[in-house]
């Protein structure tokens, strides 16, 4: 089984809709963050968490929420998705601090039609 | 301008090539410089860590970074086709858990 499991793998969704992606992983790592990676942006990051009472904003946070329910999980939410939050969504889990690995899951295809 | 630069490619390159792919930056202050390889369809993967100014080699990657020019490399010798993928620098400040990444360069090595 993988470290960091993403779910789903793909989804199509219609303009204004609500969608939520979830991630878990059994790293036992404090730190969990999701990435959106676009074309000729790179990966960006949305929110990251460093334990179950933490959360913060980042680069690109508007038009997204996220919840950690236990120290494994950690999901984002769409309230109300649009055309260009199309892209493929990363969730990552670190040990802490800048100079450790993020290991991150297998990613999920988003399409907002 | 973006903090990390990175020629998106896609680089070609015949099997058995040296192959140089590089970053460049503009926050003097970051700290640890790191290689992700990131293969179709999968998430990214550390590949090699290096702290502050200076070299690092594991088997036939050697990472460099020269905080003076500001400017990150990956040098791949004897290149193979498994090492077809895309790979990302990402950067980060001391103790802060924020990785900056670049976009990617995408590899293509061919038999």
């Amino acid at each position: 089984d993988a470290d960091v499991t993403q779910t789903p793998r793909n989804r199509i969704t219609k303009t204004g809709k609500r969608i939520m992606l979830e991630c878990s992983q059994t790293k036992g790592h404090d730190r969990m963050y999701w990435y959106r990676q676009d074309p000729g942006l790179g990966l960006r990051l949305i929110y990251y968490s460093f334990d179950v009472k933490d959360i913060n904003k980042g680069e690109i946070s508007d038009g997204y929420s996220v919840s950690r329910q236990a120290q494994a999980k950690f999901s984002l939410s769409l309230e109300s998705a649009i055309p260009n939050q199309t892209a493929l969504y990363f969730c990552a889990t670190s040990d802490g601090g800048g100079n450790t690995e993020a290991f991150f899951g297998q990613g999920t295809r988003l399409t907002v039609v | 301008q973006k903090e990390v630069e990175q020629d998106p490619g896609p680089l070609s390159v015949p099997e058995g090539a040296i192959v140089s792919l590089n970053c460049t930056y503009s926050n003097s202050a970051f700290q640890y410089f790191m290689w992700y390889r990131q293969y179709s369809r999968k998430g990214p993967e550390l590949l090699m860590y290096t702290y502050s100014s200076g070299n690092k080699e594991d088997g036939r990657f050697t990472a460099q970074v020269d905080k003076s020019s500001k400017y990150i490399s990956l040098f791949i010798r004897d290149s193979q086709p498994s090492d077809s993928a895309t790979y990302l620098c990402a950067m980060s400040l001391y103790n802060t858990d924020k990785l900056i990444f670049g976009t990617g360069t995408r590899l293509q090595v061919f038999p």
